[in-house]
């Protein structure tokens, strides 16, 4: 079974500095690694996916994570934040061929003026 | 597109009474789920339709049935809440045959008092 851990909860940021959102997964067999990011009181949508090739994925809103097969992350980042990049993002992880998708707990990143 | 709705999207319910969250999406996808998102808990799932006529459990079930009345809907129902069911409930649905790229409603908050 897969599972997904993001290291930490909540992640204050001033504006315009750079942040990384940490996530591990855990999986014996190839996986597609997601991330998704929930303004307030939306759903969630799909910020970006790795699913095979190059090991940098970048997304929407300027974010980019890097697939680490040895290391098994898949870490969100982003150069320079905007008070419009406070969210909860979501790290998830699906097995090839899967029905279900394994969320992590969530990271609310709050970006300080 | 409206993509995937849901409805309502707030209920105040007393506990013992019963209710139906409707969802519906327009992107003819094969697959629907419904989540439930706990702060701390990430999103969890509860049941899942791969395919019109079917349904199967996902990882916390107990509390709830689901019937995919057509490939467009996806209906989860509390016959008898619990405070423990207070939540926002979340529907997804995906495209079968593609990795899986769940796309997500708006979300109904559920209050069991």
């Amino acid at each position: 079974a897969q599972s997904v851990t993001q290291l930490d909860s909540q992640v204050p940021v001033f504006e315009e500095a750079p942040v990384e959102l940490r996530c591990n997964y855990s999986s014996s067999v190839s996986v597609y690694l997601f991330w998704y990011v929930q303004y307030p009181n939306q759903g969630l949508q799909l910020l970006l996916k790795y699913l095979s090739g190059s090991t940098l994925v970048k997304g929407i809103n300027g974010f980019e994570a890097e697939f680490n097969k040895s290391q098994t992350s898949f870490h969100l980042r982003k150069p320079s934040v905007h008070i419009s990049d406070t969210a909860e993002y979501f790290c998830a992880v699906s097995r090839l061929g899967a029905q279900k998708l394994v969320f992590g707990q969530g990271t609310r990143l709050t970006i300080n003026p | 597109n409206a993509g995937v709705t849901q409805t309502p999207k707030f209920q105040v319910l007393k506990t013992g009474q019963s209710m139906t969250l409707q969802c519906a999406q327009d992107m003819n996808h094969n697959s629907m789920y419904w989540y439930r998102q706990d702060p701390g808990m990430g999103l969890r799932l509860i049941y899942y339709s791969a395919s019109e006529g079917t349904t199967d459990k996902g990882e916390v079930p107990n509390g709830y049935n689901v019937s995919r009345l057509n490939k467009r809907e996806f209906s989860l129902r509390l016959e008898s809440a619990a405070p423990s069911q207070t939540s926002v409930y979340f529907c997804a649905s995906r495209k079968t045959g593609t990795y899986n790229e769940q796309f997500f409603g708006p979300g109904t908050r559920l209050t069991v008092l």
